[in-house]
């Protein structure tokens, strides 16, 4: 069955940089778009980036965009994202999420918390 | 960026009946190449990741209830529960798939009355 599992979130001081992965299994990784989409405490659901099949396309929520870059390993079946420049407002549980046909999102992984906090 | 807006807020219905979540589109999400409205409805409960319950508007995810539909087409869209059951409280997203950045509304809160 299919499967996403992220890891990498944790505390950060604001600044700081911070990876997470998503391990994906169950279906044939390198035919599907990946994404990220976070909530933030009491927030409602953020669209934050995503990658082409073929790692070739990206596009980034413009609240991250030149912060954070998304790459995937597609021998290894998995994703990456790499936060740079953390603020406070980054505070948010990060999911991956398998991009169906046209980008609805129908696998989802249980999410990683990542908090800014001094 | 297409803004995406539910109402209401929150919603108490009781158990057995009709709750109905409506979600207006800042642009058209309707693709004249295809006919496909670029339109879908999540569930979300504590703890938990969103499940995808409608996509395409109106097309039910495999293994959700028939009591959840969703209808509406352009920048009008509506989730209806048809008989509310106590699993049914959860927070309730659409989100549109037309461009991106990829956009949810607010999200509604269904409880029970």
């Amino acid at each position: 069955q299919v499967q996403l599992v992220e890891s990498g979130g944790g505390v950060v001081q604001p600044g700081r940089s911070l990876r997470l992965s998503c391990a994906a299994s169950g279906f044939t990784f390198s035919s599907y778009s990946m994404h990220w989409v976070r909530r933030a405490p009491g927030k409602g659901l953020e669209w934050v980036a995503l990658i082409s099949y073929d790692g070739i396309n990206k596009d980034y929520a413009d609240s991250v965009k030149g912060r954070f870059t998304l790459s995937r390993d597609n021998s290894k079946n998995t994703l990456l994202l790499q936060m740079n420049s953390l603020r406070a407002d980054d505070t948010a549980v990060y999911y991956c999420a398998r991009g169906e046909n046209a980008d609805f999102f129908a696998y989802w992984g249980q999410g990683t918390l990542v908090t800014v906090s001094s | 960026d297409i803004v995406m807006t539910q109402s209401p807020d929150s919603l108490a219905v009781s158990l057995g009946e009709r709750a109905t979540i409506n979600c207006k589109s800042s642009q058209n999400l309707l693709y004249s190449s295809n006919n496909k409205n670029y339109l879908a409805w999540y569930q979300q409960k504590p703890g938990q990741p969103p499940r995808l319950l409608i996509y395409w508007a109106s097309t039910r995810e495999s293994g959700v209830p028939d009591r959840f539909s969703g209808s509406g087409s352009g920048t009008d869209f509506t989730l209806t529960i048809s008989s509310l059951q106590a699993e049914d409280v959860a927070l309730y997203y659409c989100q549109q798939y037309y461009n991106t950045p990829f956009t949810f509304g607010q999200g509604t809160k269904l409880e029970i009355k």
